[in-house]
């Protein structure tokens, strides 16, 4: 099945350091990968995708995304991380020839002041 | 731009009673569409999609129904709810190019009790 992982349920980390948020994918062909952000019972705001071209790719907050071929990953990472960036987040992925996106179970990020 | 709207935001329902969850996007013309339910905060379960006027594909089995009757409004409706329908909801549309990605709604979250 195509599929994306999320290894960690919380990932705490300290205001002005850097943050990473793991994710892996299984799927046949290329990959269609995508990261968004939740907050407190609001809708999913999306964040950034990789389609093909370079493996850094630049989204919206401040936040990237490095796509590894070669390890089926997708990791989201932000150099300098907020207290208002703590939210949920979710990878997803379009499996091949369907619409509609999978995603991961999610990872709850809390950056300490 | 492209909005979505997606209401009521929140619900409470009696056991065995019906359900009608509207959505409606703006802006963009024949729209995939999808409902996703998310239980308690975390994976997000795709339920329905559609990919134009009554044209429905479900994924799970179970006590729902959508409808699409216009090209831009998705419905989400069941005739008896039970307590497990209780969770979150979130519509959701994408352009039909596969490599877009998609935009949701701010939720519903449905109490059934």
């Amino acid at each position: 099945a195509q599929s994306v992982a999320q290894p960690e349920d919380q990932v705490n980390v300290a205001e002005g350091n850097p943050l990473t948020v793991k994710c892996t994918y299984s799927v046949s062909g290329n990959p269609y990968l995508f990261w968004y952000v939740q907050y407190p019972n609001r809708g999913l705001q999306f964040l950034l995708k990789y389609i093909t071209g370079d493996n850094l790719v630049k989204g919206s907050y401040g936040f990237e995304a490095e796509f590894n071929k070669s390890q089926t990953s997708f990791h989201l990472k932000k150099p300098s991380a907020l207290v208002s960036d703590s939210a949920l987040y979710f990878c997803a992925v379009r499996p091949t020839g369907r619409r509609a996106l999978t995603f991961g179970s999610g990872t709850r990020l809390q950056v300490q002041p | 731009s492209q909005t979505i709207h997606q209401w009521p935001a929140t619900l409470v329902q009696p056991v065995g009673s019906p359900l009608s969850l509207e959505c409606t996007v703006e802006g963009t013309s024949n729209p995939n569409l999808y409902w996703y339910r998310q239980a308690a905060g975390r994976g997000l379960q795709l339920l329905f999609y559609s990919v134009g006027i009554g044209q429905i594909s479900s994924e799970v089995p179970q006590n729902l129904s959508a409808s699409r009757p216009q090209d831009r409004q998705f419905i989400l409706s069941s005739k008896k709810l039970l307590l497990s329908d209780s969770g979150f909801y979130l519509c959701a549309w994408s352009l039909a190019d596969l490599t877009g990605e998609a935009f949701f709604g701010q939720g519903t979250r449905l109490t059934v009790v």
